[in-house]
Formats: structure tokens, sequence, C-alpha cells
């Protein structure tokens, strides 16, 4: 299957800085990418859509101006968390659609674990 | 969006077969059925998606009713890494309705 990447896959930062976090879609072009949120024992909550070019649609509750989303290329999309707080601190998933035989798969980044001191 | 439900848990023994249930009642009409794996700390991964009827893989199978209001996983000879959550979506993304993640099957298997 298509390969996504995420890098840093783990990040520990002191509170209020801001840490960018990048997806990449290694073998196929995406031209939507997903940016979920999950915090322990529960499940994934989408925050974001990102689309190649425009600008991002985030779902409601979610802080466009904390949480920028970038999807300059059709293989990289970007979440910068800005001056984050322990609040913050979650497992960051992201995803990318593929188009293929009549249907789309999303395939998962291997997450990233963000933990503010 | 259609909204899904599945047990919260299940336990099993190696070996064995297990089915998992998902209920999408308001399921629509272009919406395809997906079934995601995860294991802690680690990215969702994909194990089977269908429409109706049944679709196989070499991991699972996935039978879908007449009326798609529900499906079923089934996960043939379970082992031990087979411990996992698995979760069930529906929707379109073809229209651009995104994949909602409900709480997800925690499926524990015992030796």
């Amino acid at each position: 299957g298509a390969v996504v990447s995420q890098h840093p896959s783990r990040v520990i930062c002191k509170s209020g800085t801001s840490v960018k976090i990048e997806c990449r879609s290694l073998d196929f072009q995406a031209t939507t990418m997903f940016w979920y949120r999950q915090f322990p024992k529960q499940s994934l909550m989408l925050m974001a859509t990102s689309n190649e070019g425009s600008k991002a649609t985030y779902e409601q509750g979610v802080e466009k101006d904390k949480f920028l989303i970038n999807h300059a290329s059709l293989t990289l999309s970007t979440l910068t968390v800005t001056s984050a707080h322990p609040e913050d601190s979650s497992f960051y998933i992201c995803s990318a659609r593929v188009r293929g035989q009549g249907y789309n798969e999303q395939f998962f980044g291997p997450g990233t674990r963000l933990t503010v001191l | 969006l259609a909204k899904t439900t599945q047990p919260i848990s299940m336990d099993s023994y190696e070996g064995q077969e297990v089915n998992i249930t998902c209920s999408h009642n308001n399921i629509a009409t272009n919406d395809y059925i997906t079934w995601y794996q995860q294991f802690p700390s680690q990215g969702p991964r994909f194990i089977i998606q269908g429409y109706k009827t049944k679709v196989t893989n070499e991991v699972a199978s996935l039978f879908i009713p007449a009326d798609r209001k529900s499906s079923t996983l089934s996960l043939p000879r379970v082992s031990l890494s087979d411990t996992a959550v698995y979760y069930c979506l529906v929707g379109d993304s073809n229209a651009g309705n995104m994949l909602t993640f409900g709480g997800g099957t925690r499926l524990m298997v015992k030796p």
C-alpha cells in the first residue's frame, strides 16, 4: 500500500514554543491530507483537512490560528502547533487520500507524539 | 455523516475466529465501509473496505448484509499480534465526506 511518513516521531518542547510536524506521501501524490489528534485511550479526532494549494478546512472547535496547516505540494503537508501548552500534548496523526479503482482509501502516517512541558 | 456503533471491547483466544460487528443505520447510498486496525502509538492501518455482500483479502473478510445497516469484520484464527483497536468507518471520501472515527473495538487476544 501507499506509504505516509511523519517527522518527527516524537517531540518534547517547553510551553510557549512552536512545533512543526511534517507529513509526506512517499510514493504517491496526495491532493488531500488530513490531520487527526488522539488522546490516550481515545479515538482519533479529525482536526482539519488540507488541500494542496488552498487553505485548510478546520473542524469545529479547532483553532486555526493555533494549528497552522500548510499543504505546499502534492507530497507534503505540515502542521505547526503555535505557542504549545501542556494541554496540546497528544498523538498527532496525518493521513493522505489515494485515488484508485473507483473508491478512495486513506493511508495513515505513523503518528507524532508531542509532549509539552 | 453516518455514525457507527461497535462493541467497546472483545476478548478472544489464539486460533479462534473473531467477528466484530458494526452498526451504521444511517449509511448513505454512496458510502463505503472501511475497517482500520490500530496498535498503541501507531497510525491506523487499513484492513479492508467494501460496499455490499462479501469482501475477502489476505487478512480478513467483510460481510455486509443487503440493507447495509451493519457490517461484520471477520478475522480468521487470530494470534496475539492481532491485539489492537479496530475501527469501523463509513463515508464517501470521493464526495469529500471525511472518514470519522467512532470509539472502536479493543480486541484482546489471549494465549
